[in-house]
């Protein structure tokens, strides 16, 4: 099975300013897509961002954006002007055609926003 | 449009009962998705569903079963409750034939304790 890692439990970060959440990920297939989710205290995931392994340029959302280097497997999140509606868990996920379609996502980071 | 629906929200069972979870995907989705998040992990696959039929799982015993309804909804069933089995439950839907790159949309969760 697919190991998806996140190295930080827990983040902190002061309103206004930028933090970047790692996430690196294990897999011999050439073929596969990343997520970040972010569950709020409410608990429902809501899709951040999302790249295809194929496509060399990093996505970006608004305030959101993803550094991926495919030879190193890692996919690292990076939030600019983060708002106190940004504090939450963030988990890091891994699809693959060839493993069905089924996340894996892995421990999570704790984001803090301090205002 | 309503996103996915799970309930109940939260369930408390004694070891060896039997518990059902239910899931309303989200409207015009086929494909539904259940994952068990315990506590402080991120959340585990368990099985797929599509035209009523699994079509894919995860490292989980027989005690954990599913069934699909007509209309897309879903149970998730479990047999022979253990203390380990308490956690969120997560569903999720997407739809077929659109997989890899798109989303899956997640509920809420269904709270479970064991005692």
């Amino acid at each position: 099975a697919q190991t998806v890692t996140q190295s930080q439990p827990e983040m902190s970060v002061q309103e206004a300013e930028t933090v970047t959440l790692s996430c690196t990920y294990d897999t011999s297939e050439s073929d596969y897509y990343l997520f970040w989710y972010k569950q709020p205290p409410s608990r429902q995931m809501i899709l951040v961002i999302r790249q295809e392994a194929y496509k060399q340029q990093n996505a970006t959302e608004n305030r959101f954006s993803v550094n991926f280097q495919k030879a190193a497997k890692s996919f690292s999140l990076k939030i600019s002007d983060s708002q106190l509606g940004d504090a939450a868990m963030y988990f890091c996920a891994y699809r693959s055609p060839n493993t069905g379609n089924q996340f894996y996502f892995g421990t999570g980071t704790s984001l803090t926003v301090i205002p | 449009d309503a996103g996915v629906t799970q309930s109940p929200t939260h369930l408390i069972k004694t070891r060896g009962q039997q518990v059902t979870l239910r899931c309303s995907p989200k409207s015009g989705h086929d494909t539904v998705s259940w994952y068990q998040q315990a506590l402080g992990q991120g959340p585990q696959f368990i099985f797929q569903y599509y035209e009523e039929e699994e079509r894919q799982r995860g490292n989980f015993p027989d005690r954990f079963s599913g069934h699909q309804f007509p209309n897309y909804s879903s149970e998730l069933n479990v047999n022979a409750l253990l203390l380990g089995d308490s956690a969120l439950y997560l569903c999720a839907s997407s739809l077929a034939g659109t997989l890899g790159y798109n989303e899956q949309f997640f509920g809420p969760g269904t709270r479970l304790t064991v005692l």
